[in-house]
């Protein structure tokens, strides 16, 4: 299985602040046929289901604000919000869909400095 | 606008069988080629994929709960079930049903992002 692993577990940004999360999968996600890194991104707020945020590691999904941003490639992934606003107070998960079995990181949380 | 709705016991006792069912509205569980999501989260941990189904019946499950898990779905009525036998305290989480992503078939490797999740049920295992 691949395993994901993310870094920090939890992380405090004061408000307007940058906050970065990581997250390395134990092998490379990217097909190289295609150029295609397979990983997604979710936010998941208290008592909601988790909310897709970017495929593609960089594609960011319908609706989601642009401060927010996807990088990486490889093994090495970033989530970065780029002014921290409250309402980004959440559980963030990385998630590979390279092959099976689909795995997800163990979450980062992310609070108000 | 696709709605998933999970439900079914909220509490289940050791040894027995956990079994929910995920509604589909507002789409048509067969208007995607790919395979439609089980997930679950422990109480106040990480999220693990238990299995996929396609709307033609085709499974795939997780090594990890393969032996206790079957996957179904019912077209007829939209919606896709879930059943976990011989469950123990450990298989007390939140289980959400899930859309796959629309990938390209050229892109295609056999698994998913998802896109939207249901709300999720708690389901909690005790005698």
């Amino acid at each position: 299985d691949i395993v994901m692993t993310q870094s920090p577990d939890s992380l405090a940004v004061s408000l307007g602040e940058r906050a970065t999360i990581n997250c390395k999968s134990s092998q490379s996600v990217l097909y190289r046929s295609n150029n295609k890194n397979y990983l997604a991104w979710y936010q998941q707020k208290p008592g909601q289901p988790p909310k897709l945020l970017f495929f593609w590691a960089s594609t960011r999904e319908s609706g989601v604000p642009d401060r927010f941003s996807g990088s990486g490639s490889g093994t090495d992934f970033t989530l970065t919000i780029s002014s921290l606003q409250a309402e980004d107070v959440a559980v963030y998960y990385c998630q590979q869909y390279y092959t099976t079995p689909i795995t997800f990181g163990q979450g980062t949380r992310l609070e108000i400095k | 606008q696709l709605q998933l709705q999970e439900s079914g016991p909220g509490l289940v006792k050791p040894s027995e069988t956990l079994s929910l069912t995920c509604t589909v509205s507002g789409g048509s569980i067969s208007s995607t080629s790919y395979d439609w999501g089980w997930i679950r989260q422990p109480p106040g941990k990480g999220l693990e994929w238990i299995g996929s189904v396609h709307f033609s019946g085709t499974t795939r499950y997780n090594a990890s709960l393969k032996s206790r898990v079957t996957i179904s779905v019912d077209r007829s009525r939209n919606r896709f079930s879930l059943k976990l036998s011989s469950v123990t305290a450990a298989d007390t989480a939140v289980y959400y049903c899930a859309r796959p992503g629309v990938i390209p078939a050229a892109y295609w490797r056999g698994e998913n992002w998802f896109d939207p999740w249901g709300q999720g049920t708690l389901v909690t295992v005790s005698s």
